[in-house]
């Protein structure tokens, strides 16, 4: 069962930051947060992941909240290209003990980018 | 092309007939993953390997479903008299190790009739 709460659909201007909210009230204190993306008709893309500090990469921004209740992944120039469903998934780090390891994904964010 | 492929992108199939599907792990990543997915969802997990040990398959979805990986590179799946409920992409990930990020195939889609 996914342990993580996304609206379900966004909009955002081409050009705009896109902020996608993720809540994940649960997590514990070795679980990281992980936001993947999907494009139509292709498979999952890696984004970015976290654990407590804010995160950045050439693709996003991951900040998450001092109680690491919540999330938001930022996009900072949304382009067209960047439309497609946005998962943000909990998952064991590499002090949580053994496990199937697989990622549990949710029904994620539809984010559609305008013109 | 370095990432992993997955063969055939389409299937169409007639109800109880075999298919399989294979995927081809990016180079030297020792962890394979199958997901299905279907329409609206994100995907669902099924199996995972590390090298050639399968480690979880309580999640397959019956025993029609059946997974290998015989010299821990590439790595089928196989369902056995598909029904119509078997319509799905079947995704394939792989990853460096436990807890590693996952990098994923562009999946097959299969029909089945």
């Amino acid at each position: 069962d996914a342990k993580t709460t996304q609206p379900p659909s966004m909009d955002c201007a081409e050009g705009r930051a896109a902020n996608l909210p993720c809540n994940h009230s649960t997590i514990s204190g070795n679980e990281y947060v992980y936001w993947y993306r999907q494009i139509h008709s292709q498979g999952p893309q890696y984004i970015i992941h976290g654990l407590k500090n804010n995160e950045t990469n050439e693709m996003a921004s991951l900040i998450i909240t001092e109680d690491r209740k919540s999330s938001t992944l930022i996009l900072p120039h949304a382009t067209l290209r960047d439309t497609a469903v946005y998962y943000c998934i909990v998952r064991g780090g590499l002090y949580s003990g053994g496990g199937a390891d697989g990622l549990t994904f949710g029904k994620g964010t539809h984010l559609i980018i305008q013109p | 092309d370095t990432g992993v492929s997955q063969n055939p992108r389409h299937k169409i199939t007639k109800r109880g007939q075999n298919v399989t599907f294979r995927c081809d792990p990016i180079s030297e990543h020792n962890r394979l993953y199958w997901y299905r997915q279907t329409l609206g969802q994100g995907p669902e997990f099924l199996t995972y390997f590390q090298n050639e040990a399968q480690l979880e398959k309580s999640r397959l979805l019956s025993d029609r479903f059946s997974a290998e990986r015989p010299k821990g590179s590439f790595s089928t799946l196989e369902i056995q008299r598909t029904e119509q409920g078997d319509s799905a992409m079947y995704l394939c990930a792989s990853s460096t190790g436990q807890w590693e990020k996952l990098f994923f195939g562009s999946g097959t889609q299969l029909s089945v009739l």
